[in-house]
C-alpha cells in the first residue's frame, strides 16, 4: 500500500514569506506527527495529532508555527514569516495508534530553504 | 530529556561489528531504533520495552537495560547496506511523546 507522502519535496522561499507543508498519512493511521530535522541534528518533535483529541503542540518552537489536520487525515504545517533558521527538513510520520505497539512510518520529508 | 547517543560516528570495514548506545537520565518505558539513509526517510528497526528485553533483526539486535536506562544496538558482520544514521527514540511512558537522540552516523566501507 501507499506510504506517507509529503509535498512539496523541496521548497525555497524568501525570508518573511509564509509556507505550507502537506502530509498525507497512511490510510487508517490515527496518529500523525511532525518533526524537524536540521543538519547534523536529531529529529525534533513539533506536533502530534491523535484522532479527534486536541493536538499535542508542545514541540512547536514559536507561534509562527501551526498545524492542522482536516478530517483526521491530511495535515498541513504552516510556518508564517519564515526565518533563515527555519531551514530544515520537515518530516511527517503516522502510526496506527499511540502506545507500546506504535511504529512510526515516516514520509520522505520536505526540504525547506529560507533565503 | 533528549537521549544521548554514542558514538557520534563510526567507520567500519565490511564484516566488522559495531555497537551504538543510547542513554537516558530518566526512567524509560521503551526505546525505539530507526535507521535513516542519506536523503531518505527514517525506517523503523525495532522497539524494546522495559523489562530488559533483547531483540534481533537479521544481524542487527538490541538490548534494553532498564536499570541503566540504556539501550544498545548491535550490528554484527556489517554490510554495506548498514550505512546510514541510526537514531534511538525514547518514551517515558506508553503514551508519551517519542524523543529522538541526535543520531549515530555509521559508514561501512568495502
Amino acid at each position: 500500500g501507499a506510504g506517507v507522502s509529503q509535498s512539496p519535496s523541496n521548497k525555497v522561499t524568501e525570508k518573511g514569506k509564509d509556507v505550507e507543508l502537506r502530509c498525507d498519512p497512511i490510510s487508517g493511521h490515527t496518529a500523525l506527527y511532525w518533526y524537524r530535522q536540521s543538519l547534523g541534528q536529531g529529529l525534533e518533535f513539533l506536533i502530534y495529532f491523535q484522532g479527534n483529541s486536541a493536538p499535542d503542540k508542545s514541540g512547536l518552537p514559536s507561534d509562527r508555527f501551526s498545524a492542522e489536520r482536516t478530517g483526521g487525515s491530511v495535515s498541513t504545517l504552516t510556518i508564517q514569516r519564515t526565518q533563515q533558521e527555519d531551514s530544515a527538513v520537515y518530516l511527517c510520520a503516522s502510526s496506527q495508534a499511540r502506545g507500546e505497539q506504535e511504529t512510526q512510518y515516516f514520509g520522505p520529508g520536505t526540504r525547506l530553504l529560507v533565503l | 530529556q533528549q537521549p544521548v547517543q554514542s558514538p557520534q560516528a563510526v567507520i567500519l570495514r565490511e564484516g566488522e561489528d559495531a555497537v551504538i548506545n543510547c542513554s537516558s537520565s530518566k526512567a524509560l518505558y521503551s526505546v525505539h531504533w530507526y535507521r535513516q539513509k542519506h536523503g531518505e526517510a527514517p525506517v523503523f528497526l525495532m522497539i524494546l520495552l522495559k523489562g530488559g528485553e533483547q531483540k534481533g533483526h537479521d544481524k542487527i539486535s538490541a538490548s534494553f537495560n532498564e536499570k541503566k536506562q540504556q539501550s544498545s544496538l548491535y550490528l554484527t558482520a556489517s554490510q554495506l547496506s548498514y550505512s546510514g544514521t541510526y537514531f534511538c527514540g525514547t518514551e517515558l511512558s506508553g503514551y508519551s511523546t517519542l524523543t529522538f537522540g541526535k543520531g549515530t552516523m555509521l559508514l561501512v566501507s568495502p
